[in-house]
């Protein structure tokens, strides 16, 4: 079993729509997880982490954890076409090096 | 927010010849720095890790006699490709983390093309 898994997508969506991006891992004993953002032919941007469980937000950006069934969500409220990129879910599993999902595609169209 | 740099962005090599990758952290010092692999349409998969002054750590199945690897400062690390195929042409992107190892930032990323 991989230790993170996330639906590659592609997920299109219009302008404006929220946007529900979501990942399942398989150890309880993670408590950090990232999003990161990449479009194409860059580096990942760190958009948010959170510890644990709970909420996280950050402008239309909000980070969910739900340990009970390890499972962890990013919403983007009011999408807009400058969101389509590839978002990688990333957990670290205290071995220094975070493991990411596959990444799912979004695309937003205008 | 935290800057990782690597240079070149884009670089072709012919078939044989070894090709230097830079990665720097800007704005902090990075006690420990990643490389990862990135084939199209696929997600990082990490090559090594490497802590300032010591020997890197290479992930099962990466051949650490290929992908030399060297941290000389906390804002320096250098990954190179040596004796580069055709296969090894992929994407390769550095990240860097400094008090907290799960804050990673990365770099704009390399992509290496071989001939």
């Amino acid at each position: 079993q991989k230790e993170v898994e996330q639906d590659p997508g592609p997920l299109s969506v219009p302008e404006g729509a929220i946007v529900s991006l979501n990942c399942t891992y398989s150890n309880s004993a993670f408590q950090y997880f990232m999003w990161y953002r990449q479009y194409s032919r860059k580096g990942p941007e760190l958009l948010m982490y959170t510890y644990s469980s709970g909420n996280k937000e950050d402008g239309r950006f909000t980070a969910q954890v739900d340990k009970s069934s390890k499972y962890i969500s990013l919403f983007i409220r009011d999408s807009q076409p400058s969101d389509s990129a590839t978002y990688l879910c990333a957990i670290y599993t205290g071995r220094r090096a975070l493991t990411f999902g596959s990444g799912t595609r979004l695309q937003v169209q205008p | 927010g935290a800057v990782v740099s690597q240079h070149p962005s884009w670089v072709i090599c012919k078939s044989g010849t070894s090709v230097k990758i830079e990665c720097r952290s800007l704005d902090f010092q990075a006690t420990t720095m990643f490389w990862y692999r990135q084939f199209p349409k696929q997600s990082l998969m990490l090559m090594a890790t490497s802590n300032e002054g010591s020997k890197a750590t290479y992930e099962q199945g990466v051949e650490k006699d290929k992908f030399l690897i060297n941290h000389a400062s906390l804002t320096l690390s250098t990954l190179t490709v040596t004796s580069a195929h055709p296969e090894d042409s992929s994407f390769y992107i550095c990240s860097a983390s400094g008090t907290r190892d799960y804050e990673q930032y990365f770099g704009p990323g390399t992509r290496l093309t071989v001939t």
